[in-house]
């Protein structure tokens, strides 16, 4: 089955820097990305997905880039502010089978006034 | 309404007791989903119901019994819980089952004494 890796579990930044956080997956017919979002004592929101044939998408802040080749993908948050606290989790499925959605092992993001 | 709704929003119950946890959508979503997360995890799929039939369960032991009256309601029977029960319960929805994206709902969190 499907496997996604997740880098790093936690991250600190300074408020206005950027913060990035990476993904690999093993399985090649893995066409769809999303990303959540996961504040305390919520449930996951997503923030941004990717598609397998598209290579990168940008919405405001946060953008997300895919790497097919080398099975790999990243979410970038520029200009971080302090309510961009919180757990992110990568996931990665194919289309057609909701079952497949899995779910790398999250990274708790602090931004620092 | 673009909302998952999930009552209780938190739930202590004794090991004999039997409760129910409730999640209701409103977008049309015939696809619906119960996952459980313990703390610092990532979800875990637990159920799938597509157009109210039960069509996935990840080997959930049977003390979890779920239930989908109409295309708007999802219930989870709890009954016989262990302490190790104790997690968060997230109910999402998509459109379809295998549709792109999830809407979460903010959970139940569980805590079985």
């Amino acid at each position: 089955g499907e496997n996604v890796e997740q880098h790093p579990s936690t991250l600190s930044v300074q408020e206005g820097d950027s913060a990035v956080i990476k993904c690999t997956y093993s399985d090649s017919a893995s066409n769809y990305f999303p990303w959540y979002k996961q504040e305390l004592g919520k449930g996951p929101q997503l923030i941004i997905d990717i598609r397998s044939n598209v290579g990168e998408k940008k919405d405001q802040r946060i953008a997300v880039t895919l790497n097919k080749t080398a099975k790999h993908f990243s979410l970038h948050i520029t200009e971080t502010q302090p309510e961009d606290s919180a757990v992110y989790f990568c996931a990665a499925s194919k289309a057609g089978s909701a079952r497949q959605l899995t779910f790398g092992s999250g990274t708790q993001l602090t931004v620092l006034p | 309404d673009t909302e998952v709704t999930q009552t209780p929003k938190h739930l202590v119950m004794g090991m004999t007791n039997k409760k129910s946890l409730k999640c209701e959508q409103h977008m049309g979503h015939r696809a619906m989903y119960w996952y459980k997360q313990k703390a610092k995890k990532p979800p875990e799929l637990m159920f799938v119901y597509s157009y109210e039939k039960l069509s996935i369960n990840e080997s959930v032991p049977s003390r979890f019994s779920p239930e989908c009256p109409n295309s708007s309601l999802l219930n989870l029977h709890l009954h016989a819980l262990q302490p190790e029960d104790s997690a968060l319960y997230l109910c999402a929805s998509s459109r379809f089952d295998g549709d792109y994206g999830y809407t979460f709902g903010s959970g139940t969190r569980l805590t079985v004494v």
